[in-house]
C-alpha cells in the first residue's frame, strides 16, 4: 500500500446528482495532487495543493470543486457532470513543491461513471 | 519549457526476453526524471527515479534505467521480462518551470508479455 487511501473506489452517478470523492495521505506530505485518467488519453493534472493553498488549477470545468482543509486530506466535490467526465481520477501527495526530486505518490484511484 | 515523449504507446516480448521502453525529454534545467508502473485498475507505483547522482538508476522488480545527458534520453530496461510486468508505464520529468517546479508525464506506453 502506498500510504495514499481514496474512497469510493467505485462510484456511478447520474448527471443531476452531487457527490465527493475524499482522498487522505498518511504520509506527512505537504502537497496534494487530483489527475483524471480517461481511456486512451494523457493522464491529467486537475488541481494542486501546496501547504492546503491551491496552486495549480489546469482549467478544469467548475462542475469539479475541489477542498483541501488540511495537508492530509483532498476532496473532489461533483455537480452535473456530464458522460465525457466518465474516468479514473486519482489523487496523489507528494512531501512538498520546492524541488524537483520529490516523486509523487499515487492512491488506487475512483473509477467514476456518470450516466 | 519541459516536455517528455514516450515514443511507443505499446511495446510487445515474449517472456524471458529483453525490455526496452523509450523515453526523450526537454528541459531547460537539470531535471529529474521518473519512471512509474500502472498495473489495472490502480494508481501508479514509482519505479525508479533520477536526480543528477549516479546516471545508471537501478529500481524496483529488475528495471533499470539511464540518463543521457547528450541523447535527452531516460529509457527503461529489463533484462528479462515477466508476464507480472504487463502494465503501463509513464515516463516523468520534473523541473523548474515558470512559476515553480512542474512535473510532467508522458502519454504512457502498455507493455505486453506474451508467453
Amino acid at each position: 500500500e502506498t500510504g495514499v487511501t481514496q474512497t469510493p473506489r467505485h462510484l456511478v452517478m447520474g448527471m443531476t446528482n452531487k457527490k465527493s470523492l475524499k482522498c487522505e495521505q498518511h504520509l506527512g506530505h505537504n502537497a496534494m495532487y487530483w489527475y483524471k485518467q480517461s481511456a486512451k488519453k494523457p493522464l491529467e493534472l486537475m488541481f494542486v495543493y501546496n501547504f492546503k493553498e491551491q496552486t495549480e488549477n489546469n482549467s478544469v470545468p467548475s462542475r469539479f470543486s475541489p477542498e483541501c482543509p488540511n495537508s492530509s486530506h483532498l476532496f473532489l466535490h461533483l455537480h452535473t457532470l456530464q458522460p465525457e467526465d466518465s474516468a479514473l481520477y486519482l489523487c496523489a501527495s507528494s512531501q512538498d513543491l520546492d524541488n524537483s526530486y520529490n516523486e509523487q505518490f499515487f492512491g488506487p484511484g475512483t473509477r467514476l461513471t456518470v450516466l | 519549457a519541459q516536455s517528455v515523449t514516450q515514443l511507443d504507446s505499446h511495446v510487445s516480448v515474449s517472456e524471458g526476453t529483453p525490455v526496452l521502453l523509450r523515453c526523450n525529454y526537454s528541459s531547460s534545467y537539470s531535471p529529474s526524471l521518473f519512471w512509474y508502473v500502472q498495473h489495472p485498475n490502480k494508481g501508479l507505483q514509482l519505479l525508479l527515479k533520477y536526480t543528477s547522482a549516479a546516471t545508471l538508476v537501478k529500481g524496483i522488480n529488475g528495471f533499470e534505467a539511464e540518463f543521457k545527458k547528450s541523447e535527452t534520453s531516460f529509457h527503461l530496461t529489463k533484462p528479462s521480462a515477466h508476464m507480472s510486468d504487463a502494465a503501463e508505464y509513464f515516463c516523468v520529468v520534473s523541473d523548474l518551470g515558470t512559476g515553480g517546479f512542474k512535473t510532467i508525464f508522458g502519454a504512457g506506453t502498455r507493455l505486453f508479455v506474451k508467453a
